[in-house]
């Protein structure tokens, strides 16, 4: 159980487009979505938080009309880089958290296998 | 600021010798505690978590964990380790105001056979 999926697993594109990644829960609600990106040898940042039916919070220096997310439903959160550039090429990771009320799971964040972006 | 850290960035062990990895956080408030492990080319698996109750946490594939909170730890050890444990170790600890994790830096295990 507790399997996230991503998509796409990988994505090229030009400067200037749009690319939009989904993360979806698949055998759980997720009532928490959060967006990670990890540069090279680097650790996990977050990016935002997601959560179902409201608002993204975005961290401070992560601009929010270009990482668009939305998390329309308990099973599905979008991120979509609007005008990708060269600089926006990364490992982009979701992880979902389930609002179940049972201890330990309802803290326990599962991660999606990822998605690599390079912006031509 | 809660952080974590993994003061060793890289690891090599030849088969069947013990690991420890070191993780140290800063965190005020009650902690959840864990370890990730990522193999090549996959994705974040958990490895092992602590909440609460005993701090000794034992987790998949042979891998524990001690919580020492007067020290701030929480390493990670493997008795014997195999090839197949090469990967980046990552600890983390619950504490983000969102409620996100806080990840260290990672640590790349390779162990020769």
């Amino acid at each position: 159980g507790a399997v996230v999926s991503q998509h796409p697993s990988w994505v090229i594109c030009k400067s200037g487009t749009s690319v939009k990644i989904e993360c979806r829960s698949l055998d759980f609600q997720a009532t928490t979505m959060f967006w990670y990106r990890q540069f090279p040898k680097q650790s996990l940042m977050l990016m935002a938080t997601s959560n179902e039916g409201s608002k993204a919070t975005y961290e401070q220096g992560v601009e929010k009309d270009k990482f668009l997310i939305n998390h329309a439903s308990l099973t599905l959160s979008t991120l979509t880089v609007t005008s990708a550039h060269p600089e926006d090429s990364s490992f982009y990771i979701c992880s979902a958290r389930s609002g179940s009320s049972l201890a330990g799971f309802r803290e326990t964040q599962y991660f999606g296998p990822g998605t690599r972006l390079l912006v031509l | 600021a809660q952080s974590v850290s993994q003061h060793n960035h890289h690891v090599i062990l030849s088969e069947a010798a013990s690991l420890e990895l070191g993780c140290n956080y800063s965190y005020g408030g009650t902690v959840n505690l864990f370890w990730y492990v990522q193999y090549p080319g996959q994705h974040l698996q958990l490895l092992l978590k602590y909440f609460s109750g005993d701090p000794l946490v034992k987790g998949i594939k042979g891998f524990e964990a001690e919580f020492i909170k007067s020290k701030f730890s929480f390493n990670l050890r493997k008795p014997s380790v195999q090839w197949s444990d090469t990967a980046e170790y990552f600890c983390a600890v619950n504490g983000g105001s969102q409620g996100n994790l806080i990840f260290g830096k990672g640590t790349k295990l390779s162990v020769k056979p």
